[in-house]
């Protein structure tokens, strides 16, 4: 089992719809979790980071976090073709004192 | 802003050749980090320094080295290139210490090893 998963898609969603991506982690004991948006042919930047059970919102971004079932979800609201690119869900586990990358979500948001 | 810079875009490179790889951040970010990227795999770390002289070994340090003399700078070194280190190599900086901060990646150096 991988420590981070992520479906790899593509995930095809109408523009204006909502994009719901996942993420499930291995450790039990990882404190904070972050997506990371990468378009192709260029580097990763970061989204939004969470670190408490629950949802945390910044603009069409909702990042959710479930550390009992250890998994965490970015929605994407109101989707635009320019949100097309792949999601990098990164975890901090709780041992190695690094980050853990998923392979990444390839969304891609049709006019 | 921000800017982290790695030496090359594109690098080739013979089986057997010593290659480096060179990143400098100009934010004077405590941490440093170098990834590869390949297809379906996503970033997989291979050695990170959370201090200037300090390293310590990621997922996938084998045939790889680093160095961190100086605060800014970060390089990989592949002691002997073989055809499976062919990826795309990406080095990030983050304010640190320790992993609860936003990285910021350079361009990325694309090695094709023959």
């Amino acid at each position: 089992q991988k420590e981070v998963e992520q479906n790899s898609g593509p995930l095809s969603v109408p523009e204006g719809a909502i994009a719901s991506l996942n993420c499930t982690y291995s450790d039990r004991g990882s404190q904070s979790f972050f997506w990371y948006r990468q378009y192709s042919g260029k580097s990763p930047e970061l989204i939004m980071f969470i670190y408490s059970n629950g949802d945390k919102e910044d603009g069409r971004f909702t990042a959710q976090l479930n550390k009992a079932s250890q998994y965490v979800s970015l929605l994407i609201r109101d989707s635009q073709p320019s949100d097309s690119a792949t999601y990098l869900c990164a975890v901090n586990m709780a041992a190695g004192n690094k980050l853990t990358f998923g392979g990444g979500t390839r969304v891609l948001v049709k006019p | 802003d921000v800017k982290v810079t790695q030496s090359s875009r594109y690098l080739v490179k013979r089986t057997g050749e010593k290659v480096f790889l060179e990143c400098v951040q100009d934010m004077d970010h405590e941490n440093m980090f170098w990834y590869r990227q390949d297809p379906g795999l996503g970033l997989r770390l291979i050695y990170f320094s959370y201090d200037v002289k300090m390293k310590e070994k990621g997922d996938i340090p084998e045939g790889y080295s680093v160095s961190r003399e100086k605060k800014e700078r970060f390089s990989l070194i592949l002691e002997s290139a073989s055809t499976n280190q062919t990826s795309m190599y990406l080095c990030a900086s983050s304010q640190g210490p320790g992993p609860d901060y936003e990285q910021y990646f350079g361009p990325g150096t694309r090695l094709t090893v023959t």
